[in-house]
């Protein structure tokens, strides 16, 4: 059975480092084709691709966050770390990590194992 | 302004079929598997068709994906209250090597 979990601050204020884990079991980050997504979603607003890791630790970003996002991973203790730097209101939102299968390319890949997420508010 | 451009929302009766398109460019949908998602609200979205056109173990065959050049659909028949929810389109751009979604599709059921 496949589950994923974020944990996080649920607050954090402007300027701040965010930094999410994502604890997973059920499959291994070390299996070719096995990767681990970012996305996030404000509220009432739609889904935004942040970043992925693969089994390979090959790291991917969204191009317009990639300054400030940092994903690494822990295979032995089946976690995924995002951070982002620099924080701001406007990324309040709603923090999910996925389970992505690639089946070769990364065009093949697809979100198919998703945790509850985690709201995260920036405020001062 | 999502890559992928979908209708902001769709709506039809009990028992109908509806469609909701997603867009994109050679980039993305062109020239890789799209993916949908249905949300419903103050929930995680959960994988509905993947691989254009394929459905996860459990998802009805009223539900199913096609793609043609750069566009891509999903299909709902049958139509249940219970599918009122948003959906979403997902891809991979290779030019951005990055991964991309729509903008979502509220689909209300009449």
């Amino acid at each position: 059975q496949v589950t994923l979990r974020e944990s996080g601050p649920a607050l954090v204020k402007p300027t701040q480092t965010l930094t999410l884990t994502c604890t997973f079991s059920g499959f291994s980050l070390s299996t070719s084709g096995m990767c681990v997504s970012w996305i996030r979603q404000p509220p009432g607003k739609a889904l935004e691709w942040l970043a992925l890791i693969d089994w390979d630790d090959d790291k991917y970003y969204s191009t317009s966050l990639k300054t400030r996002l940092t994903i690494s991973k822990d295979t032995s203790k089946n976690q995924v770390v995002l951070t982002m730097t620099n924080m701001d209101p406007v990324d309040t939102a709603t923090y999910y990590c996925a389970r992505t299968m690639v089946q070769g390319p990364m065009g093949t890949g697809y979100f198919d194992y998703w945790g509850q997420g985690t709201l995260v508010t920036v405020s001062s | 302004q999502s890559v992928l451009t979908q209708p902001p929302s769709v709506s039809a009766a009990p028992g109908q079929k509806v469609t909701i398109s997603c867009s994109g460019s050679s980039s993305n949908i062109g020239n890789n598997y799209v993916s949908w998602y249905q949300q419903f609200p103050g929930t995680a979205p959960k994988l509905l068709i993947y691989d254009n056109n394929k459905r996860p173990s459990g998802i009805p065959d009223r539900f199913s994906g096609s793609k043609s050049g750069t566009s891509a659909t999903l299909g709902i028949t049958g139509l249940q209250t219970g599918d009122e929810a948003d959906y979403y389109c997902g891809t991979w751009d290779s030019s951005l090597s990055a991964g991309v979604f729509g903008g979502g599709t509220k689909l209300t059921v009449l």
